[in-house]
Parts: C-alpha cells; sequence; structure tokens
C-alpha cells in the first residue's frame, strides 16, 4: 500500500517560492498525485493533481520525478494569506485505496 | 461555496446518545465519502460510496452507520460512541473514486462526546 510522507512543518517569507515534497513509494502508473490545502475551521481545497512530468495552473505548479516515488507542489510568491495546512494525496487507481499525507503547516512571514 | 455542505457544524452529545451528520452536494457528482480528522492525524477515509453503492469500509467500528440514499445525500448515523470519536468528520464528494476527479470537501461537522 502506497504511504505518503511529507514535512510536518515549513516557515517562509512574503514573495518567497516554496516548494513541499511529499514522498509516496509503490504507486502504479495510474495513480494520481493530487494536493488540497486546508485552513482552520475549513475542510480541504483542492489545489493541483498529476501523475507525470509537470503541472502547472493559475496557483501552483506539481513536479513529478519520471520515478514517482515523490511529488513537489510548488508556490510561487507566497502571501500572507498562504499559511495554511497542505495535504499530499495518491488515490491507488486498483482498488481506490486513498492515502493522504499527516499535512504541511506552512507558516508564511512578513 | 464548495459545492458541499455539511450540517450541523458543531455537535454535542453523550456517549449514549444517537445523533446523524448530513452532507449534499450540488456538484452532479457520482461518489461521496466520510472522512474522520483527528488532531495531528492524518484524514483517515472511513466510507466510500459510488452510485449509491458502498465501496469501501476503512474498518469503521459499527457505532458508525452510514447511509446513502441518492448520489446527493450522503449520512453518518451515530450510536453508542466513545470519547475517542471526536473529531472533525469532512464528508467529500467527487465525479468518480478512481483519483483521477478531484474531490471537493465540505467544512466539516466537529463533533464532541461527553
Amino acid at each position: 500500500l502506497a504511504k505518503t510522507t511529507q514535512p510536518i512543518s515549513m516557515d517562509s517569507y512574503e514573495g518567497q517560492e516554496v516548494n513541499i515534497t511529499c514522498s509516496h513509494n509503490n504507486i502504479a502508473t495510474n495513480d494520481y498525485i493530487t494536493w488540497y490545502q486546508q485552513f482552520p475551521s475549513q475542510g480541504p481545497r483542492f489545489i493541483i493533481q498529476g501523475y507525470k512530468t509537470k503541472v502547472t495552473n493559475e496557483v501552483a505548479s506539481l513536479f513529478i520525478p519520471a520515478d514517482r516515488k515523490s511529488s513537489t507542489l510548488s508556490l510561487p510568491r507566497v502571501s500572507l494569506s498562504d499559511t495554511a495546512v497542505y495535504y499530499c494525496l495518491v488515490v491507488l487507481y486498483n482498488n481506490n485505496d486513498m492515502r493522504f499525507g499527516a499535512g504541511t503547516r506552512l507558516t508564511v512571514k512578513p | 461555496e464548495t459545492g458541499v455542505t455539511q450540517t450541523p457544524r458543531h455537535l454535542v452529545m453523550g456517549m449514549t446518545n444517537k445523533k446523524s451528520l448530513k452532507c449534499e452536494q450540488h456538484l452532479g457528482h457520482n461518489a461521496m465519502y466520510w472522512y474522520k480528522q483527528s488532531a495531528k492525524k492524518p484524514l483517515e477515509l472511513m466510507f466510500v460510496y459510488n452510485f449509491k453503492e458502498q465501496t469501501e469500509n476503512n474498518s469503521v467500528p459499527s457505532r458508525f452507520s452510514p447511509e446513502c440514499p441518492n448520489s446527493s445525500h450522503l449520512f453518518l448515523h451515530l450510536h453508542t460512541l466513545q470519547p475517542e470519536d471526536s473529531a472533525l468528520y469532512l464528508c467529500a464528494s467527487s465525479q468518480d473514486p478512481t483519483g483521477g476527479q478531484p474531490q471537493h470537501f465540505g467544512d466539516g461537522t466537529r463533533l464532541s462526546i461527553l
């Protein structure tokens, strides 16, 4: 079963680029990697999803190396409002097993 | 507004009470989920429904009983809960459960067991 591991916390400053890496060994070709953001008293919100190479949208980029044993969420030029917990999720396509990481608490400082 | 609404937002109950959590989605999705989120723990998947049929039960104690009358509504019936069941219970929906479509989460029900 895929296990997802991510750093417990990270600090950054406004305007910096933040990269959060999730390790997920033992995933298959069709397994998607999804990242979510969660603020206090809210449910997680979708940020970005992919299963290979690089995906970019208006808020983030997702980098997935060829061996797919990890993925990196990249947040360009963070602001104070990006302070939140970020979760990595791997869904195993063959059996719909879902494994969330424990979450990375990002604190953006002025 | 995520399109997934959970009620109530907060619930306090005794261990002998019976209560139900409700989730409703307005996104036309076919899959719905219940998760448990405890402090300092990863989100734990509890149940998955696809087209109203339960497809996943992650060894959840029988004091939690899900019900999915249609693709838009999901309930979690609670009975004889324990203090360790105090947590945030999140509902989510997606177009399908294969992972290729992202899940949309409600804001949860904060459950406290006295």
